[in-house]
């Protein structure tokens, strides 16, 4: 069956460390897309891409950074730049990202804590 | 800027029919988006209304109105499974699919 992979689905991280949250997606999408989830607010975008090799901030893009070296991954990595890192992570998939009717795929989501 | 509000929380009772809300005030509008996300899970689309009207969808229904900004999901014969945030989503206008989400409303249906 086609889907999203969020992996791990728990991750912490120390201070000054930084981390990266895996996505794959085996549906052909082509948009791929990063949110962050915390306690009483929407998701909120941090990254999106359009297409591989290339890919655009979000609305809170400041301590995180992406690559998109294939169709299929789409790799987060939570820098030590991020202070308040803790929250849920999606990652979402849709198909040709001018397709707005198209609803985006979510995976089950990394929750990253600080130790 | 993009606001879009739900009401938090709502109780409703197995059996029962229930409504939830969702206005928005956002520039540019292609759609609204439901999803239902369960705690910890990803949430899952339920339904896309661009134009005007009612969509129906076994127990569950979306409607739209475009001049109010103004949408509601409507769940009919409530099940204990249905205990779920149902996140409500804007899908904006401009190059790509941008889609700006609402806080989320927390149902929990009780017996």
């Amino acid at each position: 069956d086609g889907g999203i992979t969020q992996s791990p689905k728990y991750l912490f991280r120390k201070e000054g460390q930084n981390v990266t949250l895996s996505c794959e997606q085996n549906l052909n999408h082509d948009a791929m897309y990063w949110y962050r989830q915390d306690p009483g607010q929407g998701l909120r975008l941090i990254y999106y891409s359009q297409i591989v090799n290339d890919f655009q901030k979000g609305d809170i893009a400041e301590g995180y950074s992406v690559s998109r070296e294939k169709k299929e991954s789409f790799p987060l990595t939570v820098t030590s730049a991020q202070k308040n890192p803790t929250a849920f992570y999606l990652c979402a998939s849709s198909t040709y990202p001018k397709h707005r009717n198209q609803p985006q795929h979510f995976g089950d989501g990394t929750r990253l804590s600080i130790l | 800027g993009q606001n879009i509000d739900q009401p938090t929380e709502m109780t409703a009772t197995e059996g029962a029919i229930v409504q939830i809300n969702c206005t928005y005030q956002t520039s540019g509008f292609n759609g609204l988006f439901w999803y239902q996300q369960h705690a910890g899970e990803a949430p899952t689309f339920l339904s896309y209304n661009v134009l005007d009207g009612l969509e129906e969808k076994g127990r569950f229904s979306s409607f739209l109105s475009r001049s109010k900004g103004y949408s509601y999901l409507l769940l009919k014969e409530l099940q204990m499974k249905d205990s779920a945030s149902y996140l409500c989503a804007v899908s904006l206008s401009g190059g790509y699919q941008k889609v700006t989400f609402g806080t989320g409303t927390k149902l929990q249906v009780i017996p």
